[in-house]
């Protein structure tokens, strides 16, 4: 199957200080990136999708000026968790699509710890 | 807008017992329904799909049936082992402009003890 990755797979900041962590599609195109939080024992909820080249979609409640998505190519995208504060701890997951057959791929995720 | 709901866990069982979780859905049109499985400290992975009314999506001995007339997908296995610990998503997937968007399930923990 094809594979995602993410680095860093746990990084721990202070609080106020900004975080990148990226996602990398090994070995396929990815039309579409998608990034995830995930509380602990609770579902995924989606942030945002996007789409190489052009400006992510955020979903309702996720603010766009903190979590900076940049998804510059077909196997790249960036999330970017500004100013970051201890609420923004959490597990963050990726996924990229090739957009056939309604399937994402999952990469592991990032687990955030804000100080 | 599109759901899926999951029996709570956790679900407790011991090896070689029956497994079933129970998943229901609401979604416009025909989506495709997928389940997803997070071991600790892991992403989630792909189990197995269907895309399609009375599919049956089966993988590593699990299996469920895209049923449209009682939109369910419940995912089933003859005999548990203990390495199927971890947590089951039930996931469904609508179009969105570029891409396929996922909806889940709030998951559901399976704990097989010897």
């Amino acid at each position: 199957g094809a594979v995602v990755s993410q680095h860093p797979s746990w990084v721990i900041c202070k609080s106020g200080t900004s975080v990148k962590i990226e996602c990398r599609s090994l070995d396929f195109q990815a039309t579409t990136m998608f990034w995830y939080r995930q509380f602990p024992k609770q579902s995924l909820m989606l942030m945002a999708t996007s789409n190489e080249g052009s400006k992510a979609t955020y979903e309702q409640g996720v603010e766009k000026d903190k979590f900076l998505i940049n998804h510059a190519s077909l196997t790249l995208s960036t999330l970017t968790v500004t100013s970051a504060h201890p609420e923004d701890s959490s597990f963050y997951i990726c996924s990229s699509s090739s957009g056939r057959a309604n399937e994402q791929f999952f990469g592991p995720g990032t687990r955030l710890t804000v100080l | 807008g599109d759901s899926v709901t999951q029996m709570e866990g956790p679900v407790t069982l011991s090896e070689e017992a029956f497994l079933t979780i129970n998943c229901t859905y609401t979604a416009t049109g025909y989506p495709s329904l997928f389940w997803y499985v997070q071991y600790p400290g892991e992403g989630l992975q792909l189990l197995l799909k269907a895309t399609k009314a009375d599919d049956k999506g089966s993988n590593k001995g699990f299996e469920a049936t895209y049923r449209k007339e009682t939109t369910s997908f419940h995912l089933e296995k003859g005999s548990v082992q203990v390495s199927d610990s971890a947590v089951y998503f039930c996931a469904l997937s609508g179009l969105t402009g570029g891409g396929n968007k996922l909806t889940f399930g709030t998951g559901t923990q399976l704990k097989v003890e010897l």
